[in-house]
């Protein structure tokens, strides 16, 4: 399966804790995107990648979150601190970046935070 | 006011029917109007998506975009259990900004 993989797939965590996800894009996607969905609603976008530069953030994301694309292949993102209000699915998608429009989505990191 | 607006149902049919879903959005600058389809604690799955106005047909699906309107519709003939899943509107404005604006989802249920 070439797709987007995301690891792990699920995560249960203190609160205060931090956490970190690993998101592995479809080969040779240069754009890698990461979202937020809530229960009920639909992704939020969070921030993206061009290669290694990171290029937009949402304001969603708030100084314990940070996410890194070190050699423009996987991203890493941590949240540090973790708050009950950060249980969420992490969605990673990734494209050819030839265009918005054709994101790929992984199967997302299902957070709890205790 | 969210950039996209969609009734998140739920939705219910019986296998066979034509399901119409809908989405608006505020935004005039978005060009590229995508459907997602997502099965419970799953990925979005990219099903089909469509430039500017007008209609883009996929198998059982259609696409239609007014942008006159800012009305974006997914048509599904001949509706399968299969298609049970929460049916997700994104629009982006297709320039290098990158992010998607998605609706919060539509819940279908095709049942047998």
């Amino acid at each position: 399966d070439t797709g987007v993989s995301q690891d792990p797939r699920h995560k249960i965590t203190k609160r205060g804790q931090n956490v970190t996800f690993r998101c592995d894009p479809i080969s040779e996607h240069n754009r890698l995107y990461w979202y937020r969905q809530t229960l009920g609603q639909g992704p939020e976008f969070l921030t993206y990648f061009q290669n290694e530069a990171q290029l937009e953030k949402s304001r969603l994301l708030s100084d314990r979150f940070s996410a890194e694309r070190p050699k423009g292949s996987f991203s890493t993102l941590e949240i540090q601190r973790t708050e009950q209000g950060d249980s969420a699915m992490y969605l990673c998608a990734s494209s050819p970046g030839r265009a918005a429009e054709t994101q790929y989505f992984g199967p997302g990191t299902r957070l709890l935070v205790l | 006011q969210k950039e996209v607006e969609q009734d998140p149902g739920p939705l219910s049919v019986p296998e066979g029917a034509i399901v119409s879903l809908n989405c608006t959005y505020s935004n005039s600058a978005f060009q590229y109007f995508m459907w997602y389809r997502q099965y419970s604690r799953k990925g979005p799955e990219l099903l089909m998506y469509t430039y500017s106005s007008g209609n883009k047909e996929d198998g059982r699906f259609t696409a239609q975009v007014d942008k006159s309107s800012k009305y974006i519709s997914l048509f599904i003939r001949d509706s399968q259990p299969s298609d049970s899943a929460t049916y997700l509107c994104a629009s982006d404005r297709g320039s290098t900004l990158g992010r998607l604006y998605f609706g919060r989802g539509t819940q279908l249920t095709v049942w047998p």
